[in-house]
C-alpha cells in the first residue's frame, strides 16, 4: 500500500518565479492538507482541500493556491516566489468520514528560493 | 484558536536512560493531541495519538504520552533511550469541533540527541 508521495524531491527557483509542487495521498484517504516547515521550525498549515475545494487556510497570502483533483491528488501553487517561501512543503492525507484524526505525511519538496 | 508550546528545544540523553519531552497545549475545544517525530531528510511518522480514550497512551518504539487536562499537558516518554530514537519530535494539537482532516497545529519542536 503506497503511502503519500510527493514530487519532486528538490527545486531550486529563482526570486519572482512561479512553482508547483504535487501529492498523491494514501490510497482510501480523499482530504489533502499542505504544511510549509521553515528551516529549524515546526510546519505551519497552508491549507486543507477535500471534495476538490479549499476547505480551511492558515495564514498565508493569497501567492498560495491548490487545487485537488477527481482522484484526490492535489497542486500546491506558489506565485511571484520570495526568498522567504524557501522550505520544506510537506502534504498529509487522511480520510474525512472514519473518524480518524492524525494525517499521514509524505516526505516533501525542499524548495529553494535564490 | 489552538497553540502548542514545546517547552525544551534540544533534549540531550545517554543510551539506556530515560526520555522526558513537555508539551503544553491550548485548545478551545476537546482537543486531539499527537506526538509525531521527524528523522533527518525524512517526513513525518506518527508516534502515537490521544483522542479522548484512555489518558495514558502507547505509541510505536516504546514510546508512550500522558494527557493531563488540569495541566494541559501531553508529555512524551521512553523509559530507555535507543540511538536510532535521535530526531525532532514535535507535539501536535488538533480540535475535535469538525470532522476528520483538521488542521494540525504544531510546537516547536524538541531535537533529541542520544549520546553513546
Amino acid at each position: 500500500d503506497a503511502g503519500v508521495t510527493q514530487s519532486p524531491t528538490h527545486l531550486i527557483k529563482t526570486r519572482g518565479q512561479q512553482v508547483t509542487l504535487r501529492c498523491s495521498p494514501k490510497s482510501g484517504h480523499d482530504t489533502v492538507s499542505w504544511y510549509q516547515q521553515a528551516l529549524g521550525q515546526g510546519p505551519q498549515f497552508i491549507f486543507q482541500y477535500y471534495e476538490e475545494e479549499e476547505r480551511q487556510r492558515g495564514n498565508f497570502p493569497d501567492r498560495f493556491s491548490g487545487h485537488q483533483f477527481p482522484n484526490y491528488s492535489s497542486e500546491l501553487n506558489v506565485n511571484a516566489l520570495l526568498l522567504g517561501d524557501s522550505a520544506l512543503y510537506l502534504c498529509a492525507s487522511s480520510p474525512r468520514t472514519s473518524g480518524i484524526y492524525e494525517q499521514y505525511f509524505g516526505p516533501g519538496t525542499r524548495l529553494t528560493v535564490t | 484558536a489552538q497553540s502548542v508550546t514545546q517547552l525544551d528545544s534540544h533534549v540531550s540523553v545517554s543510551e539506556g536512560t530515560p526520555v522526558l519531552l513537555r508539551c503544553n497545549y491550548s485548545s478551545s475545544y476537546s482537543p486531539s493531541l499527537f506526538w509525531y517525530v521527524q528523522h533527518p531528510n525524512k517526513g513525518l511518522q506518527l508516534l502515537l495519538k490521544y483522542t479522548s480514550a484512555a489518558t495514558l497512551v502507547k505509541g510505536i518504539n516504546g514510546f508512550e504520552a500522558e494527557f493531563k487536562k488540569s495541566e494541559t499537558s501531553f508529555h512524551l516518554t521512553k523509559p530507555s533511550a535507543h540511538m536510532s530514537d535521535a530526531a525532532e519530535y514535535f507535539c501536535v494539537v488538533s480540535d475535535r469541533i469538525k470532522a476528520a482532516g483538521n488542521k494540525l497545529t504544531f510546537g516547536g519542536g524538541t531535537r533529541v540527541l542520544v549520546k553513546p
